[in-house]
This record gives C-alpha cells, sequence and structure tokens, in this order.
C-alpha cells in the first residue's frame, strides 16, 4: 500500500541475519506488524508493537521502532529456508483495527 | 489450537454470477474482518464486523455485502461478477477485548472465467 513502503526483496545465506524495514507515513498508527506469508498460504501474525515501545524481541525475532521517522525493522536472527516466505508490514489505529499493509518483502534464503 | 475457518477453499465463478464466502471466526473471537488480496498484492481492507454489527468499511464494491450472524460466522456475499473479482478473499477475526490482534484463515481463492 501506498502508506506503507517496504523494499520487495531481500536474499540471505543461511544462519545469517536478515534484516526486513518498512516505512508508514501515519503518525497516528497505533499498531505495527509483522506477518509472514508462505505461497498459497494465509497471513500468519509473527509479532506485533505498540507505538509507544521501540523494541520487542519474541525468539529469533526482533522488532525495532523508529517512531520519529517512522521506519519499522524485523530482524530474523539465524534465518533458515523455513523462513523463506512474503512478510508483510501493516499498520493499525485505536480509531479503527483495520490493516493497512505495505507491499511485501519477498525473503530468499540460500542454504 | 482452533483457527479461522473459511469456506469454501477454491471458487471457480463465470462473470455476472453470484458468490458466497463463508468465514467460521476463532472461538471467543467477536471481530471479523474481509480482505482481498490480488495476484502479486498486499492484501486490501474490505469490511469489518464487531458483534454482529458494521464497524469498518473499506473499498468495498456495491456488488458485494457482508453480515455477521448470532454465532459469529460471517459471509461475504459477491454479485454480477466481473473478472478482476479473481482474488483471495481473506477473513481474520480478532479476540473479546484485543481487537487489535488479527488471526487470519487460509483464505478463499474465487476464480472468474
Amino acid at each position: 500500500g501506498e502508506d506503507v513502503e517496504q523494499s520487495l526483496f531481500l536474499s540471505v545465506r543461511e544462519g545469517d541475519s536478515s534484516v526486513i524495514n518498512c516505512t508508514y507515513t501515519d503518525s497516528s498508527s497505533t499498531y505495527l506488524y509483522w506477518y509472514k506469508q508462505e505461497p498459497g498460504a494465509g497471513l500468519q501474525l509473527l509479532t506485533y508493537i505498540f507505538s509507544n515501545m521501540d523494541m520487542k524481541q519474541d525468539q529469533r525475532l526482533t522488532v525495532l521502532l523508529n517512531k520519529k521517522d517512522k521506519h519499522l525493522s524485523l530482524r530474523i536472527a539465524d534465518t533458515q529456508t523455513g523462513d523463506s516466505a512474503i512478510y508483510f508490514c501493516a499498520e493499525s489505529k485505536d480509531s479503527s483495527y483495520k490493516l493497512i499493509f505495505g507491499s511485501g518483502t519477498r525473503l530468499l534464503v540460500r542454504p | 489450537a482452533a483457527g479461522v475457518i473459511q469456506s469454501p477453499r477454491h471458487l471457480i465463478k463465470e462473470k455476472r454470477e453470484t458468490a458466497t464466502l463463508k468465514c467460521y471466526p476463532i472461538p471467543r473471537h467477536d471481530t471479523v474482518y474481509w480482505y482481498q488480496q490480488g495476484p502479486g498484492q498486499d492484501p486490501q481492507f474490505l469490511i469489518s464486523f464487531y458483534e454482529k454489527m458494521q464497524s469498518d468499511k473499506g473499498s468495498i464494491p456495491d456488488r458485494f455485502s457482508a453480515q455477521q450472524f448470532s454465532d459469529y460466522h460471517s459471509e461475504l456475499n459477491m454479485s454480477s461478477l466481473e473478472l478482476g473479482d479473481s482474488a483471495l478473499y481473506f477473513c481474520a477475526s480478532s479476540p473479546v477485548g484485543d481487537s487489535y490482534e488479527q488471526y487470519f484463515g487460509p483464505g478463499t481463492r474465487l476464480t472468474v472465467t
């Protein structure tokens, strides 16, 4: 979506860290999310962060939020081939929980 | 753990026909959202329901309507189908009190020929 932007493609070697970046324009966004979509499958909620936080860690996943720059990132440690998928950044607000998605970043993990 | 159920998973219709997609939210989830994802695109919000009332509306064509029933399942009705309606249609549900958490179903792939 035009309000949420992501780079289209990222390729990493298995075992390396992956960092997927996202920028958004709406400063009133309250919640920011990362979803994973494998080919032909639904959207899996990976993690989310409230706008009053700047970091959240969950096992191999680390989310960083720079609210001043409206920049969100997802770091995947020790990336595995099973992490190959499209990763969508999304935002929503308290006034409406509808998700506004970015265009998705295709992550390819090379053996 | 129970997930969102969508039926059918695949649907093929001809132009000008009608289609009905069904969504069964996770138990104890009271909010349902519908999204449309065209080929190679990001999901676009269509409509949402909270406690059986429409809570928000996005870029949903007038040819489409939806409702949420007393058992919280939802149906998306699509009439006068057009080729451009071919897409993946996702339903998502949110738990009571945590509307910001949305869990998606596997989607219904609609093909209009």
